[in-house]
């Protein structure tokens, strides 16, 4: 099983900022098969980012992925007040079927 | 537009069987993709609990394994979820999502309790 190492967990940050969360994995994610999810109080996660680069459709290019390997990172290059949520990253290139989710990285108004 | 809508008793006893149901409009569950079933506990981290692909093959979480089975109705166009022997443990928001590998769309998730 992959485990996710996400950091910090928690980021204090003001308005206008850049921030750059970190998602590191035990083993080498086959594929950079890694993805980011925003998740709101009370909703459901939405999926950012997969492939470690892609962005999903309607997402702002102020979220942008990056890495490789087993370092991956999210950065939010301007924060806006919608961002204030939990991250989540997630691989999906485990063989067999063994899927695995960081522990997420709380984004606070500072 | 693809969406998937959970349902199932919101308050299951401890020891019975959690059984959930996920609708999926917008798109044949037939056509492909597999499909997944994924849990949150109250102010904790997402937990992947099983997938299912159309054809009916599974993959289960190991360490939910022995409770778990997820099925498939394609004339329904839906996929379920149970969970037997619940403890206050499985509380949590479900949530059925469609796997392309990452998760998109989710459906808007639905709490349940373990409680007697």
């Amino acid at each position: 099983e992959i485990v996710l190492t996400q950091s910090p967990g928690t980021l204090s940050v003001s308005p206008g900022e850049r921030v750059t969360l970190s998602c590191r994995a035990s083993q080498s994610v086959r594929s950079n098969y890694l993805a980011w999810y925003q998740q709101k109080p009370g909703q459901a996660p939405r999926l950012l980012i997969y492939g470690a680069s892609s962005r999903d459709t309607g997402i702002p290019d102020r979220f942008s992925g990056s890495g490789s390997g087993t370092d991956f990172t999210l950065t939010i290059s301007r924060l806006e007040s919608e961002d204030f949520a939990v991250y989540y990253c997630q691989q999906y290139g485990s063989s067999p079927y063994m899927y695995t989710f960081g522990q997420g990285t709380k984004l606070e108004i500072k | 537009q693809v969406q998937l809508q959970e349902s199932g008793p919101g308050l299951v006893e401890p020891s019975e069987t959690l059984s959930l149901t996920c609708v999926v409009s917008g798109y044949s569950i037939s056509s492909g993709f597999y499909w997944t079933w994924i849990r949150q506990p109250p102010g904790k981290g997402l937990e992947w609990i099983g997938t299912i692909y159309h054809s009916g093959s599974t993959y289960y979480n190991p360490s939910l394994k022995s409770r778990v089975t997820i099925s498939v109705d394609t004339s329904k166009n839906q996929f379920s979820l149970k969970l037997n022997s619940v403890t206050a443990a499985d509380t949590a928001v479900y949530y059925c999502v469609r796997d392309r590998g990452s998760y998109d769309p989710w459906g808007q998730g639905t709490l349940v309790t373990v409680s007697s």
